[in-house]
Order: C-alpha cells, then sequence, then structure tokens
C-alpha cells in the first residue's frame, strides 16, 4: 500500500514535443505529491510538488496534474528540450501520519528529448 | 549555502571491509535521510533522523548496515562487513521541520564493493 507506480521506464521525445510521465498510488493517506528531477552523476532535485486540494499547478513549462478519485497524478513537460533530458522521479508523502517527512519514490522515467 | 555535503563521492573496497560513508546536511536543517539508489530497486530510503534522533530505520537492509548522526551537522553510514551487493549510489539529504518532504539530495557516494 505503501508504492508509487511509475510509467513509462523510459520516454523519447523531440524537441518542443510534450513529455508525459504518470503515477499511482494506493494508500489515501498521502497528502504530497512532488516530482524530483536527476541529471546523471548528480542527486535528485525537487522540481514541482502539488497537494490534493488542487487538480493542476503550472510552474513555467511543467505540469502536475491530480485525479485524487482515480489516485493517479502526472507530470507534463510543455515544449520539452534537450536540456530536460534527465530521470524524473514521482513521490509521495503522509504529512499527518507518523511517518511526516519520509517519501515513497517511484521507479523513475529516463526522458531523452532528442534535438 | 554549500549544499547537502557528502564523502567520500567514490568508494572501491573488497568483499568484508568495513565502509564508511559520511553527510554534512545544510546548516539549520532538522531531518536527515539516507538513500540507496540501485537501477534493480530505484530510491530506497534506508533511514532518517529528526533533531538526530532516528525516526524510522524500517528501510535498513540487515544488520550489516547502521547509522549514527552524533549532531546536527555530521552523519555516517556505515557497512560492516560490505558485500557485492551492497554496491549502489547512497544519498543523504535534509530538510527543514515544517518542509520535510522538500528534501535536498547531496552529490552522492558511488560505492563498489568486489
Amino acid at each position: 500500500q505503501q508504492q508509487v507506480k511509475q510509467s513509462p521506464q523510459s520516454l523519447i521525445v523531440q524537441k518542443g514535443g510534450i513529455s508525459i510521465i504518470n503515477c499511482a498510488y494506493e494508500n489515501t493517506a498521502f497528502d504530497y505529491f512532488p516530482w524530483y528531477q536527476q541529471f546523471p552523476g548528480k542527486g535528485p532535485a525537487l522540481l514541482i510538488a502539488i497537494r490534493p486540494d488542487v487538480s493542476e499547478k503550472k510552474e513555467g513549462r511543467f505540469t502536475i496534474s491530480f485525479n485524487k478519485s482515480a489516485k493517479q497524478f502526472s507530470l507534463h513537460i510543455m515544449d520539452s528540450q534537450p536540456g530536460d533530458s534527465a530521470t524524473y522521479f514521482c513521490a509521495a508523502s503522509n504529512a499527518g501520519g507518523t511517518s511526516y517527512g519520509k517519501l515513497t519514490f517511484g521507479q523513475g522515467t529516463i526522458l531523452t528529448v532528442h534535438p | 549555502d554549500a549544499g547537502v555535503i557528502q564523502s567520500p563521492r567514490h568508494e572501491v573496497t573488497e568483499m568484508g571491509q568495513e565502509v564508511t560513508l559520511r553527510c554534512k546536511p545544510i546548516s539549520g536543517h532538522d531531518y536527515l535521510f539516507w538513500y540507496r539508489q540501485t537501477m534493480m530497486r530505484g530510491l530506497e530510503l534506508l533511514i532518517y533522523f529528526n533533531n538526530n534522533v532516528p525516526i524510522d530505520d524500517s528501510g535498513m537492509p540487515e544488520d550489516r548496515f547502521s547509522a549514527k548522526m552524533p549532531n546536527a551537522s555530521f552523519s555516517t553510514l556505515k557497512i560492516q562487513p560490505s558485500e557485492p551487493r551492497d554496491s549502489a549510489v547512497y544519498f543523504c539529504a535534509s530538510s527543514l521541520a515544517g518542509l520535510a518532504e522538500t528534501q535536498y539530495f547531496g552529490p552522492g557516494t558511488r560505492l563498489l564493493v568486489l
């Protein structure tokens, strides 16, 4: 029940295209859903996050869409650029529980944007 | 701020040897997390601390792994004895109380056990 399932494992997109990565969860107690971006040889870095009181959050070219009833959320990267090529992780946590601060990560998606 | 600092960045050791990984969190952060990343298992939380006290160590794979946080600015993850299956990238992350889910990761330690 603590799992977060992420798909696809890898994604190839042309420059200017839209990249879409999906995640699903089971634990209805999760109330914080961040996305992390990781470049080769670096640690993951927070990209954007959402709480379940809104269905969408946009920051520049990055948008999170959240569907509470389906227990799914997704990351959309508009106008994808070669510099966006990285591994993306979705995650979830339960801020109100005894595991405050504990993130459960998805398996990751390797995004390649071709010029 | 310098960010989360980890050392060493790379470690190559032989099976059976003791390995100690070090982490300096961002100054003022109350939470510290140790993760392990492999291709097969992805990013796994091993243990995390709040105000230097271990909160959840359920991710520590076995007794060969131990972690300490003697003060707010230093933590270690020790593997004794090491095995080839421990080969992975180990990340340390820190965060502030009140925003504990917003974690700042270090650059990682790439461990290879031969």
